[in-house]
C-alpha cells in the first residue's frame, strides 16, 4: 500500500540556519504530494504542494520538488526564522486510492534565536 | 471566509460511554474527510464522503465508528461503546470536488478522551 517515510525529530537549529526534512514515499499511482504544518496551538495547514514529477511547490520560503526517480519530496529552507517552529508532515494522496491523504509520523522542528 | 470548524474541542467520557462529533465544513466543499491523529503520530484516514456518500469507509477501525452526512454538509462521526484506544484527536477536512490534486482544509480538531 501506500506510504510516506520522513525523517526523526526532533530537529533542533538555530535562526538562519539552513533547513533539510527528508520525505520518500512509496505509492502504486500517480500520487500528488504535500507538506503540511502545525504550529503549536494550531490546527494543520497546507505549506505546499506539488501534484506531478518534477513540480516544485514553495511557500514562504520553503521549497521541495517532486522527484518520481527517487520517489522523494524534501522540504528546504535557505534560513529559518524561530516562527517556523513547528511540526512538518509529509503526505501523499493518490487518485487511484480514494483520495485520502497517507500522512508521516511528523518531524518537530524548533529554532533557537 | 469560514473554515472548517468541529465542536466539541473536548470531549471527556467514560469507557462503553458513546460519542458524537460534529464537523462542519468550508461552504460549497462537496468532498469531507475523517481522519484520526494519536500522540506522536501523523492522522490516519478514517472515512471519505463525496456529498451525501461514503466514497471509502475503509480506515474505520472496527463496527463501532460510524459517519453520516445526510445532506452534504454537516457531518457526523459516532462511537459507541467507546474504548481507552479510540483516546485520540478527532479530525475533519474538506476539499472542493475530491480530487486528488487539491488541497484538503483542516478544522482544528475534537480531543477526545476516554476514561
Amino acid at each position: 500500500g501506500n506510504s510516506v517515510t520522513q525523517m526523526e525529530g526532533p530537529v533542533t537549529l538555530s535562526e538562519e540556519a539552513f533547513l533539510t526534512i527528508n520525505c520518500t514515499y512509496t505509492a502504486t499511482g500517480y500520487p500528488s504530494l504535500f507538506w503540511y504544518v502545525q504550529y503549536p496551538g494550531e490546527g494543520l495547514q497546507l505549506l505546499l504542494k506539488a501534484t506531478k514529477a518534477d513540480d516544485k511547490g514553495s511557500n514562504k520560503g520553503f521549497e521541495a520538488t517532486y522527484r518520481k526517480e527517487t520517489t522523494s519530496f524534501h522540504l528546504e529552507k535557505g534560513s529559518v526564522q524561530v516562527s517556523d517552529s513547528a511540526v512538518y508532515f509529509c503526505a501523499l494522496s493518490d487518485h487511484g486510492y480514494g483520495n485520502k491523504l497517507v500522512f508521516g509520523a511528523g518531524t518537530i522542528l524548533r529554532v533557537k534565536s | 471566509g469560514a473554515g472548517v470548524s468541529q465542536t466539541p474541542s473536548n470531549k471527556v467520557t467514560e469507557k462503553g460511554k458513546y460519542v458524537e462529533l460534529r464537523c462542519d465544513p468550508i461552504s460549497g466543499h462537496t468532498a469531507l474527510y475523517w481522519y484520526r491523529q494519536s500522540l506522536g503520530q501523523g492522522p490516519e484516514f478514517l472515512i471519505y464522503f463525496q456529498g451525501t456518500g461514503a466514497a471509502d469507509d475503509s480506515g474505520l477501525p472496527n463496527d463501532r465508528f460510524f459517519a453520516v452526512r445526510p445532506e452534504g454538509s454537516v457531518s457526523t462521526l459516532k462511537i459507541q461503546r467507546t474504548e481507552r484506544g479510540d483516546s485520540a484527536v478527532y479530525l475533519c477536512a474538506s476539499s472542493f470536488t475530491g480530487q486528488s490534486q487539491e488541497t484538503q482544509y483542516f478544522g482544528p480538531g475534537t480531543r477526545l478522551l476516554v476514561l
